[in-house]
């Protein structure tokens, strides 16, 4: 186990498309967390799961933002209808509940 | 707004010297505080933490120093390096909120040969 992955790491789309995220944790954590990063600020707590259950959800989930993480081990995030506004780097964190949060490289998202 | 924030965008230092990269934050209710060193095109890679009942931790070239009566953080790296030149973010995080972090917005740390 190498560490949090995420794919894919690069995704561009065009306004209005939907676009889909995996995060795969470290596979002892049954913690996962996904983080927003806009460029020049520091990332921002998105959502977070226990095991398969989702837990807490920030206010900057909006409707149109969906997580899930059926098998309590990899995690998708989607956005649908796309916006300009939703360009950013999305973060994939695991953990365990005595540990710090590792992070993944994350995917970069443009929408055009 | 943001709770956590930090003094300077950009910090140069030449390599060999020490840096200290500043933060304040405004939650009295974190208990839990953590410096995370970012890269270009990469995640946020943990270097350090320290909880709200000690003041002082030290790590491998590194130390954070939490002031509880100003609400301040700082991370000292001592002799700086080339391969320290990232972005640096502090994050704090509320008790019991199960490491939902909130991030300040970086300093760029530069190492000049």
């Amino acid at each position: 186990d190498t560490g949090v992955s995420q794919n894919p790491r690069h995704k561009i789309t065009k306004r209005g498309q939907n676009v889909t995220f995996r995060c795969d944790p470290i596979s002892e954590h049954n913690r996962l967390y996904w983080y927003r990063q806009t460029l020049g600020q520091g990332p921002e707590f998105l959502t977070y799961f226990q095991n398969e259950a989702q837990l807490e959800k920030s206010r900057l989930l909006s409707d149109r933002f969906s997580a899930e993480r059926p098998k309590g081990s990899f995690s998708t995030l989607e956005i649908q209808r796309t916006e300009q506004g939703d360009s950013a780097m999305y973060l994939c964190a695991s953990s365990s509940p005595r540990d710090d949060l590792l992070f993944g490289p994350g995917t970069r998202l443009t929408v055009t | 707004g943001e709770s956590v924030g930090l003094h300077l965008p950009t910090l140069s230092v030449q390599e060999g010297d020490n840096s200290i990269i500043n933060c304040a934050y405004s939650n009295s209710a974190s208990d839990y505080f953590i410096w995370y060193k970012q890269e270009s095109g990469k995640g946020p890679q943990f270097i350090i933490d320290i909880r709200s009942n000690m003041d002082k931790r030290q790590g491998q070239r590194v130390t954070v120093l939490l002031n509880k009566t100003v609400k301040h953080l700082s991370l000292q790296i001592a002799a700086t390096q080339p391969g320290d030149s990232a972005v640096y973010f502090c994050a704090e995080n509320m008790a019991g909120s199960a490491r939902q972090l909130t991030f300040g917005s970086g300093t760029q740390l530069t190492v000049l040969p």
